[in-house]
């Protein structure tokens, strides 16, 4: 089976601009969770998607925003890029219910300049 | 404040020894605990879990031990090798906070051959 994937691997924007990260869950997984990991903060939950439908949000601003579509794919935006939103953004997938495994990608590393 | 805390920022280890990696958790809600290993750059990757309900999981090399009244669980690992070398992440969840799970800021272990 394969893994979690995410696209792109890399990305370098500047304060100001949005972006759009994206996340494919292991095949039969409903849920994609996503985390924001910074040196300073360590590994910080976002927000969890499942069957298209927002069930959990962390403490982050409104700039920060996601979706789910019908295929649990899932997509992660945020807008008025800000230098501290440089991290290493995780996209994690489990079957469906609270006490499952999450399985997380490989990260995409946001550089804001 | 935390709710999951990892005290030792790092553990070097004789490789063939046992490694030892603790983590104290403050929430009582929390009934379902996980251990991830993770390389730079990198995301987490899977060791093994806990439900609340035991006090002890072993897969292989790895065994976790939950201790509910100290709020208490530790990962040993027996026999080290060196490329168990990384940092090492204790996870908890709760049943009502979908796909959130909470991280401590990690231990980073080294095996030395």
């Amino acid at each position: 089976k394969a893994g979690v994937t995410q696209t792109p691997r890399y990305l370098i924007k500047t304060r100001g601009q949005q972006v759009t990260l994206s996340c494919s869950p292991i095949s039969g997984h409903r849920s994609v969770s996503w985390y924001q990991q910074t040196p300073g903060q360590g590994l910080q939950f976002l927000f969890e998607y499942f069957s298209e439908t927002q069930r959990n949000k962390g403490n982050f601003p409104g700039r920060f925003s996601g979706r789910q579509f019908s295929n649990s794919r899932s997509e992660m935006n945020v807008s008025t890029l800000e230098l501290g939103d440089s991290a290493l953004y995780l996209c994690a997938s489990m079957t469906s219910g609270t006490t499952d495994t999450q399985y997380f990608g490989p990260g995409t590393r946001l550089t804001v300049l | 404040d935390q709710q999951v805390k990892q005290n030792s920022p790092s553990l070097s280890v004789q490789e063939g020894r046992i490694s030892i990696l603790n983590c104290d958790y403050t929430n009582s809600m929390f009934d379902y605990f996980l251990w991830y290993k993770k390389y730079p750059a990198e995301g987490p990757t899977f060791l093994i879990s806990i439900s609340s309900i035991k006090d002890k999981n072993e897969d292989g090399r790895f065994t976790v031990f939950l201790n509910k009244s100290a709020k208490h669980l530790s990962l040993h690992i027996v026999p080290s090798q060196p490329g168990d070398s990384a940092v090492y992440f204790c996870a908890a969840s709760d049943r009502g906070s979908q796909g959130n799970l909470i991280f401590g800021k990690g231990t980073k272990l080294s095996v030395k051959p």
